[in-house]
């Protein structure tokens, strides 16, 4: 089955140290999204890849970067993670067709709650 | 700005008895409505989504919602609840003449429990 893909689960890191989540997808689409989800709060937007081109919200903090080296994968770094980072962490793709933009649904993978030590 | 607002943190509902769960939102342009459902520790799954056409939208799980432009809001329904209805809920919003245009990420509310009791 085509899906959205994320490893690991589960990602217990320390305090300052670099952690990457992965996100992955067989559904071909062009468009991959990064979302925060913090506990008992909706999903925020970090930044989305629309094709190569990478589209940061205006109040993403600078320790997020994000790199898409191909259509299939997208990564989420946190260079320095702080306590305040602990969420779950939400990988969503859509397929965006040109001339229809904003029209297709958002795909979410299962999320990867990252704990902060 | 675009934004959406679930007025209830919780909605309890007997089990067969009809449910709803509200959402109103705010955009500048013509919104695209989205429901989604969230089980403990898992991602988001989509329900259904208005774009246009008819107000009445019928998606997953015999959910449906009604799309109302005079009152900004697109309500969550279902005629009969099951017990595994019980999950949290979210609303959300695409602004297609946000500034910039192209894809964009959702605006989302901050979610509704929904607790169906047996």
């Amino acid at each position: 089955d085509a899906m959205v893909i994320q490893n690991p689960r589960y990602q217990v890191t320390q305090f300052g140290k670099p952690v990457t989540l992965s996100c992955s997808q067989t559904l071909n689409h062009n468009v991959m999204y990064w979302y925060q989800q913090k506990s008992s709060q909706a999903p925020k937007l970090l930044f989305h890849y629309y094709d190569k081109d990478f589209n940061n919200e205006a109040d993403t903090p600078d320790n997020f970067q994000s790199r898409r080296p191909n259509t299939s994968f997208c990564f989420l770094d946190i260079r320095s993670p702080g306590l305040g980072d602990a969420a779950m962490y939400l990988c969503a793709t859509s397929r965006d067709r040109a001339g229809a933009p904003n029209l297709e649904t958002q795909y979410f993978g299962p999320g990867t709650r990252l704990l902060v030590l | 700005a675009q934004s959406v607002a679930q007025p209830e943190d919780q909605v309890n509902v007997a089990e067969g008895n009809p449910l709803t769960v509200k959402c109103t939102y705010s955009v500048s342009g013509n919104p695209y409505l989205f429901w989604y459902v969230q089980y403990p520790n898992r991602g988001l799954q989509f329900l259904l989504k208005y774009i246009t056409g008819d107000n009445l939208v019928k998606g997953s799980y015999g959910f449906e919602a009604e799309f109302n432009k005079s009152q900004t809001s697109f309500h969550l329904k279902k005629p009969s609840a099951l017990v595994s209805d019980s999950a949290l809920y979210f609303c959300a919003v695409r602004d297609i003449e946000r500034s910039g245009g192209g894809a964009d990420g959702l605006t989302f509310g901050k979610g509704t429990h929904l607790i169906i009791q047996p």
